[in-house]
Formats: structure tokens, C-alpha cells, sequence
């Protein structure tokens, strides 16, 4: 049974540019979160999807978005990357709202 | 919104003693408080949670306890290891909201 996956694992990107971060949810799981976490911080929610729709969001400014898909699979987008936006960008899915999250290994992503 | 604290920031304990690790929360309508175990570059990883209707929870070595009235759950681990270290965080799902509040994370480090 397989966990959450996420891809990639590494990105190194410049300021200015747009990345795409890819999520896969625990089978069985539909309900897809997004966490940015800095280093030495605990985990800070970007937003959830639920039903291909954006659920709730975080205090993230709207150049992070995302998609999810109709088998569950979930994208995050972040367009004109400032330096700190570098950070460890988790995934965490569930069976449906306030049931356990579980979470990927992460994408580092790194703002030259 | 939510407000988590979370002490201490740094734990040092020898092999075989206990270690307590505590949460304050500031919304006492939230219901459910996990704990996740972070070692260096990887997921956090789920190892113990609780809901509100209870007061107490064990699996093993690692138990959670919740004060509703004080507002505050902590993480008890006993006859600890050296692969318990790693960094611990709770997390708080406040009422009407599907994204987890985070602690900012206790580092613990069991001396062998």
C-alpha cells in the first residue's frame, strides 16, 4: 500500500520563475493538504483540496495555487519565486476532513 | 485563529529516562491533536493522537494526555532510545477548519 508520494524531491529555482510540486495521496485518501515548512519551523498550511476544489487556504499570497485532480493527485504552483519561498514543501493526505493527515517526504525547494 | 506553544524547544534526556514534551492551545472548541515525529530529512511521521472526548492515550511506550480545561495535551515518552530523537510537533485542528496548527517543534536527543 503505498504512501504519499511527492516529485520531485529536489528543485533549485531562481527568482522570478514558476515551479510546479507534485503530490500523490494515500490510496483510499481524497482530501489533499499542502504545508510549507521553513527550516527549525513547524509545518505552515497553504491550502486543502477536497473534490477538485480548494476547500480552505492559509495565509499564502495568490501566487501559490493548486489543482487536484479526479484521481486525487494533487499540484502546487508557485509563480514569481522571492528567496523565501525556499523551503521543505509537504504533502499530507486523508480520508476525509479532521481524520489523521499523513505526509510525503517533501519537495526542498531552493531560491537562488 | 489558533494559537499552538509548544515546550521545551530542546530536550536532552539520557537512554532509559522519560521524556515529557507539552502543548498549549488557545481555541478550547478544538477536537483533535496529533503528534508527529520528524527525524533529519524526512516526513513528518504520525505516531500518536488524540480527540477531544478523551483524556488519555497509550500505544507502547508513548502516550498522549489531554486537559481541556487548561487547554494543554502533552506527549510522554518512557525508557526512551537513541532512535528516539528526532524533532516532535503537535498539531491542533480547530473547529471548522481542515488544516492542522503546527507547534514550532521539540528537539529531542536521547543520550546513550
Amino acid at each position: 500500500d503505498a504512501g504519499v508520494t511527492q516529485s520531485p524531491t529536489h528543485l533549485i529555482k531562481t527568482r522570478g520563475q514558476q515551479v510546479t510540486l507534485r503530490c500523490s495521496p494515500k490510496s483510499g485518501h481524497d482530501t489533499v493538504s499542502w504545508y510549507q515548512q521553513a527550516l527549525g519551523q513547524g509545518p505552515q498550511f497553504i491550502f486543502q483540496y477536497y473534490e477538485e476544489e480548494e476547500r480552505q487556504r492559509g495565509n499564502f499570497p495568490d501566487r501559490f495555487s493548486g489543482h487536484q485532480f479526479p484521481n486525487y493527485s494533487s499540484e502546487l504552483n508557485v509563480n514569481a519565486l522571492l528567496l523565501g519561498d525556499s523551503a521543505l514543501y509537504l504533502c499530507a493526505s486523508s480520508l476525509a476532513e479532521g481524520q489523521p493527515q499523513h505526509f510525503g517526504d517533501g519537495t526542498r525547494l531552493s531560491i537562488l | 485563529g489558533e494559537n499552538v506553544e509548544q515546550h521545551p524547544s530542546t530536550l536532552s534526556v539520557q537512554e532509559g529516562d522519560s521524556a515529557v514534551i507539552k502543548c498549549t492551545y488557545s481555541d478550547s472548541a478544538s477536537n483533535y491533536f496529533p503528534w508527529y515525529k520528524q527525524e533529519l530529512g524526512k516526513r513528518p511521521q504520525l505516531i500518536i493522537d488524540i480527540r477531544s472526548n478523551v483524556g488519555e492515550k497509550k500505544d507502547q511506550r508513548i502516550a498522549v494526555t489531554l486537559n481541556k480545561t487548561a487547554k494543554h495535551f502533552s506527549l510522554h515518552i518512557t525508557e526512551t532510545q537513541p532512535e528516539d530523537s528526532a524533532v516532535y510537533f503537535c498539531a491542533v485542528l480547530p473547529p471548522g477548519r481542515r488544516a492542522l496548527t503546527f507547534g514550532s517543534g521539540t528537539r529531542l536527543q536521547v543520550q546513550p
